[in-house]
């Protein structure tokens, strides 16, 4: 039961034109979601988040939208960079465990997407 | 500031063994989550712990099991292991507030097991 799904396995962009990563959940339950980075033998590295409150959350060259009715985000680079080739991973998070309780992001991860971008 | 760090970095068990890792979270972070990553697969959530106690539970058989310290730090163990626990083993921390709010993971390098 994949409740995040990212349906492209990788991308391929040149130097300075526009990444888009996209990414669909399932799990209405789902009320924060993040982007992660993940460079080979590093572990993931948080990019940008949003909450559900929101449709739009820039920083910099990322900018996240989320579209609440279609159950999709995605990611926009701009202008790409060769050091942003890497994998990105999509996850998304209640914001509070169904039993109530504290919820500190189980984090469910879609499958990533490689991001190859060339000079 | 250190960030979080896990060890071993590589393991290498034979099937029907148990083996532990550990995991010590950033400074000023109190939570600790644990994930497994598959080869071409994005982390899968195993558990989270908090004050000492396992909070959530991914689905994880029983033969995973963890711990926290009192120092936040904390350990993964898996018992009975199987070739299909072959993977990269993640542990990730998260401070929290008083509201309760959900932050952004900081994830360890991992720590790669492989099962023979």
């Amino acid at each position: 039961d994949q409740q995040v799904k990212q349906n492209s396995p990788s991308l391929s962009v040149q130097e300075g034109r526009i990444s888009i990563l996209n990414c669909d959940y399932t799990n209405s339950m789902f009320d924060y979601f993040l982007w992660y980075k993940k460079y080979p033998a590093e572990g993931p590295t948080f990019l940008i988040s949003i909450s559900s409150i929101k449709d739009k959350n820039e920083d910099g060259r990322f900018t996240v939208f989320l579209n609440k009715s279609a159950k999709h985000l995605s990611l926009h680079i701009v202008p790409s960079q060769p050091g942003d080739s890497a994998v990105y991973f999509c996850a998304a998070s209640p914001y509070r465990a169904p039993t109530g309780g504290t919820s500190y992001g189980k984090l469910t991860f879609g499958q990533g997407t490689i991001l190859t971008v060339h000079p | 500031d250190a960030g979080v760090t896990q060890s071993p970095t590589h393991l290498i068990k034979t099937r029907g063994q148990q083996v532990t890792l550990r995991c010590s979270p950033k400074s000023g972070h109190d939570t600790v989550s644990w994930y497994q990553q598959a080869l071409g697969q994005g982390p899968q959530f195993i558990f989270q712990y908090y004050e000492e106690e396992e909070r959530q539970r991914g689905n994880f058989p029983d033969r995973f099991s963890g711990h926290q310290f009192p120092n936040y730090s904390s350990e993964l163990n898996v018992n009975a292991l199987l070739l299909g626990d072959s993977a990269l083993y993640l542990c990730a921390s998260s401070p929290r507030d008083l509201h309760f709010i959900s932050y952004e993971q900081y994830f360890g390098p991992g720590t790669r097991l492989t099962v023979t």
